[in-house]
């Protein structure tokens, strides 16, 4: 079974709309947390990482979440624009261990 | 560009027949991954090397796959005999262990088709 269970698998939103993804882990020691993006046939480029200590990290318009109790996280993307079209992977770590876990991934589509 | 490069981008070739994948890691980082990745999956881990040590094969990796790192930098996956199931996308990362969270930086992927 994964460790990183995404949801949902896919979804579609109009251009300028927000939407939230998210993230069960079991992954334990827990180390942090990332979520990656990644265009259609490219490699996933990293947008947030926070540790056990941290709840909150932004960047531009994409929040992400992490409560390290309940072993979830969660990205919001705000007023979403045609070019966040893309797969989003949350990617944990374990302490002290370089490999890394993988969800399957939440497909986002905007459209206009 | 700094970031990780991979070569060729994209690979069609017949089954049975050899590939090698070629991946430069960013300049400064010792860490470097090879993973694969099948649509609508995330990456899975099949190697990784510190400098030129390979220090870990995952069981994804039999006996046609093999991945060098001669000289520390540069990252060369070979696969032979290849069969239609290997047809994925095959991504390499590198990361630098003197960073406190060791972020895996991507290259852009290597989509090989098996026809």
């Amino acid at each position: 079974k994964n460790q990183v269970e995404q949801s949902p698998q896919s979804l579609i939103i109009l251009e300028g709309k927000n939407c939230t993804l998210q993230c069960n882990y079991t992954v334990s020691p827990f180390s942090n947390l990332r979520w990656y993006k990644q265009d259609t046939g490219r490699g996933p480029v990293s947008l947030t990482i926070m540790t056990f200590s941290e709840n909150t990290k932004s960047n531009g318009r994409y929040t992400a979440t992490l409560d390290a109790d309940t072993k979830q996280s969660s990205l919001h993307i705000t007023a979403s624009q045609l070019s966040d079209s893309a797969s989003y992977i949350c990617v944990v770590s374990a302490r002290n261990d370089y490999k890394l876990s993988f969800g399957a991934g939440t497909t986002v589509t905007v459209r206009a | 560009d700094t970031g990780v490069s991979q070569n060729p981008r994209h690979k069609i070739t017949k089954r049975g027949q050899n590939v090698t994948f070629r991946c430069d890691p960013i300049s400064e980082h010792n860490r470097l991954y090879w993973y694969r990745q099948t649509l609508g999956q995330g990456p899975e881990f099949l190697t990784y090397f510190q400098n030129e040590a390979q220090l870990e094969k995952s069981r994804l990796l039999s006996d046609r796959f093999s991945a060098e790192r001669p000289k520390g930098s540069f990252s060369t996956l070979e696969i032979q005999r290849t069969e239609q199931g290997d047809s994925a996308m095959y991504l390499c990362a590198s990361s630098s262990r003197l960073a406190s969270t060791d972020t895996q930086y991507f290259g852009p992927g290597t989509r090989l088709t098996v026809l």
